[in-house]
C-alpha cells in the first residue's frame, strides 16, 4: 500500500531554533498533503493543507511566518517550525492525498514528536 | 509550556468481548466519514470507512454504524483483542471534499487480558 514517510520521527532543539520536517510519499504522488499537530491526550487539528506549486491554506490561528509550509514536488512537503518554543511542543503528522484519491485516499505519515527545550 | 487539554475517555473491556466506540460529528452536510486507530507515538491507522448514503458498513472483525438523524457514528469491535488497545478517531470530511479531515475527540480503548 501507499506509504507516507515523516523525517526526523523525534527531535530536540533549543528554544529559539527552526526546525525543518520533511513528509514524503513514497510510492505515489501527492498533489495535496495536509499537516496536522496533536497534542498529548488531544486529537489531530489541521494546521494547514500544502498543495504542490502553490502557497499553502492555513487553518483559522495558525500563523503562516511561524510554520512554514513547502510542497515543492510532487512527494515531499515540508514544515518548519521557526524560532521554535516550549509551547511548540507537540506531535506533528502529515497525510498525503493522491491526484485521483477521493477525500478518503488519504495517507498518514508516522508523526514526528518535537521537543523544544 | 503546552497547554493542558481534555483527557481523552477511556473505555476498558475484557479480551473476547466486543467493543463499542462512539463519536458524534460536527457537520450536517459531512458526507464522508472514517475511524482511525492511533498507537502510542504512531501516526493515524486507517481501519473503515462509510459514506452518508450508507447507515452500515463492514469490515473484518468491525462494523461502523452512521446515525445521521443525530449526527452519530460508532465503531464495534468483534472479540477485541489486546493488540486493538489504541487510541480511535472518527474523522469527517472537511467541506468542499478538499481532502481536509475533521478528527473527533478519541477514544482510548484499554483491552484486559
Amino acid at each position: 500500500g501507499a506509504v507516507v514517510s515523516q523525517h526526523p520521527s523525534w527531535v530536540i532543539c533549543k528554544s529559539g531554533t527552526s526546525v525543518k520536517i520533511e513528509c514524503r510519499s513514497l510510492d505515489f504522488q501527492a498533489t495535496t498533503m495536509f499537516w496536522y499537530r496533536q497534542f498529548p491526550k488531544q486529537s489531530l487539528m489541521l494546521m494547514a493543507t500544502s498543495n504542490e506549486g502553490s502557497k499553502a491554506t492555513y487553518e483559522q490561528g495558525v500563523e503562516k511566518d511561524k510554520f512554514l509550509i513547502n510542497h515543492a514536488s510532487l512527494t515531499l512537503s515540508t514544515l518548519t517550525v521557526t524560532s521554535a518554543h516550549p509551547e511548540d511542543s507537540s506531535f506533528y503528522i502529515c497525510s498525503a492525498r493522491g491526484r485521483a484519491g477521493r477525500t478518503g485516499e488519504l495517507f498518514f505519515g508516522e508523526g514526528s514528536r518535537l521537543t523544544v527545550l | 509550556g503546552e497547554s493542558v487539554g481534555l483527557h481523552l475517555p477511556t473505555l476498558s473491556v475484557q479480551e473476547g468481548d466486543n467493543s463499542i466506540i462512539n463519536c458524534a460529528y460536527s457537520n450536517s452536510a459531512s458526507d464522508y466519514f472514517i475511524w482511525y486507530k492511533q498507537e502510542s507515538g504512531k501516526g493515524p491507522q486507517f481501519i473503515i470507512d462509510i459514506r452518508s448514503n450508507m447507515d452500515k458498513r463492514q469490515g473484518q472483525r468491525v462494523t461502523v454504524l452512521l446515525n445521521k438523524t443525530v449526527k452519530h457514528l460508532s465503531l464495534q469491535i468483534a472479540a477485541t483483542q489486546p493488540g486493538d488497545s489504541a487510541v480511535y478517531f472518527c474523522a469527517e470530511n472537511g467541506p468542499s471534499n478538499t481532502g481536509k479531515l475533521i478528527f473527533g475527540q478519541g477514544t482510548t480503548l484499554q483491552v484486559k487480558p
